[in-house]
């Protein structure tokens, strides 16, 4: 049973930029949710995909962005990179028959902004 | 806004010792209390707690919900190297669908 995926591992760009990170959720699960985890701190909540709409968002600013598509699988998107950016990008996903409050972790994309 | 602050920071014990890590929260209408062990990338799912499951066990790892004082703790007993990492405590209220993490507690266990 193949768990939470996500593309790229690393990803270094630089200011300005934009980027597009992937996932794809836990088989059997329907609810893609974004994090970003800042160095030392705990993964602060970006936005929740449900049903391919943004079903509800963090104190993130428009410059991310995010879509859902038909099988589940989600993207982020980042323009006008800043060096805050950078940081451990997390999905997780939930739902499907189990409890949806226990979210499953992928294993991040590290992003690095120059 | 959620609030959750977990103590202590960081510690380090020697295999064996036991550890007793506390979480104390403020959320609208709580619904459940998660805990997650991240060791490199991905936090992978230890407990859920909510109003109908004040207490969850799981071979050394044990945790607690106190709802009136509003904390959790999770024990590891007979702590070994492999239980190092960052745990993380994190809560849910209802109508709302993100999860709002403290900012974790490192652990290290010395052979």
């Amino acid at each position: 049973d193949a768990g939470v995926t996500q593309s790229p591992t690393h990803l270094i760009k630089t200011r300005g930029q934009q980027v597009t990170l992937r996932c794809s959720p836990k088989s059997g699960h329907d609810t893609v949710s974004w994090y970003q985890q800042a160095l030392g701190q705990g993964p602060q909540f970006i936005f929740q995909y449900y049903e391919e709409e943004e079903r509800q968002r963090g104190n993130f600013p428009d410059r991310f962005s995010g879509h859902q598509f038909p099988n589940y699988s989600s993207e982020l998107n980042v323009n006008a990179l800043l060096l805050g950016d950078s940081a451990l990008y997390l999905c997780a996903s939930s739902g499907g028959s189990g409890n949806t409050d226990t979210q499953y972790f992928g294993p991040g994309t590290r992003l690095t902004v120059l | 806004e959620d609030k959750v602050v977990q103590s202590p920071l960081s510690l380090v014990v020697h295999e064996g010792d036991t550890v007793t890590l506390n979480c104390s929260y403020e959320v609208t209408n709580f619904r459940s209390l998660l805990w997650y062990k991240q060791e490199k990338k991905a936090p992978t799912f230890l407990f859920m707690l909510t109003s109908s499951g004040i207490e969850k066990k799981s071979g050394r790892l044990s945790s607690i919900l106190d709802k009136k004082e509003l904390f959790s703790i999770l024990n590891i007993t007979a702590t070994q190297t492999g239980d190092s990492a960052i745990y993380l405590c994190a809560v849910a209220g209802y109508n709302d669908y993100k999860l709002s993490f403290g900012a974790g507690t490192t652990v290290t266990v010395r052979a």
